[in-house]
């Protein structure tokens, strides 16, 4: 069935370094979004990637979807303790669908 | 965007039993989902919670054992029946709002079965 996978499954950074989360689907997609869940808390939908090749930034979020639509990036600059937390992707089962699954995350802890 | 208002925020319950879970949305919206998050492990879709009909479940999920109502547009509730332990989770609903995109998510219900 329809995987999407995220490496690395944990990331401890010090503060100020930078972070990649990587995301790879089994499948092509016609998009692909970006949660941010804090710990104890829930999914915060960040943003929402369509074209091939699409580089998109929030403040020190880059979010980058691949040129084949399987596989997508999230780079944090200069780390925050803030930015604390499990990074998801998701992507839509099936094509014509608001279903989505969700890959299986990354786990940022940022020491001060 | 929609705001989602959840309750229960936890229960613990003995196996055997049931719990319903409710979700509000603050506005209309069109899709609204459930997903179930084991601590520390990812989200897994459960069922789309159709307006007026009966829900649509994903494999592995049937509506015995987790029925789902939607009687309008901003109101849903998933009830966890005859719990086992195995059913320890957290469960989410969510909804696509006007935008058309993104979810938002409840604030989750943290569900213990002893």
């Amino acid at each position: 069935g329809q995987q999407v996978m995220q490496i690395p499954q944990y990331q401890h950074v010090q503060e100020g370094e930078d972070f990649t989360t990587y995301c790879n689907s089994s499948t092509t997609l016609s998009n692909i979004q970006w949660y941010k869940q804090r710990p104890g808390g829930h999914p915060v939908f960040l943003i929402q990637l369509v074209k091939s090749g699409e580089v998109k930034k929030q403040k020190r979020l880059t979010f980058q979807f691949g040129e084949a639509k399987k596989n997508s990036s999230l780079h944090i600059t200069a780390t925050q303790t803030t930015d604390v937390g499990t990074y998801f992707c998701a992507g839509p089962i099936g094509s014509g669908t608001y279903k989505y699954i969700f890959g299986t995350g990354t786990r940022l802890k940022v020491l001060a | 965007s929609a705001v989602i208002s959840q309750k229960p925020s936890r229960d613990i319950c003995q196996r055997g039993t049931s719990l319903t879970i409710q979700c509000q949305v603050d506005s209309q919206v069109t899709m609204m989902f459930w997903y179930r998050q084991q601590p520390g492990q990812s989200l897994t879709l459960i069922a789309t919670a159709n307006q007026g009909s009966e829900a649509t479940y994903e494999s592995g999920f049937v509506i015995d054992k987790f029925p789902i109502s939607r009687p309008n547009l901003t109101f849903s509730t998933l009830t966890v029946s005859n719990m086992s332990p195995e059913d320890s989770s957290i469960y989410l609903c969510s909804a696509v709002g006007v935008r058309g995109y993104g979810y938002t998510f409840g604030s989750g219900t943290r569900l213990t079965v002893v």
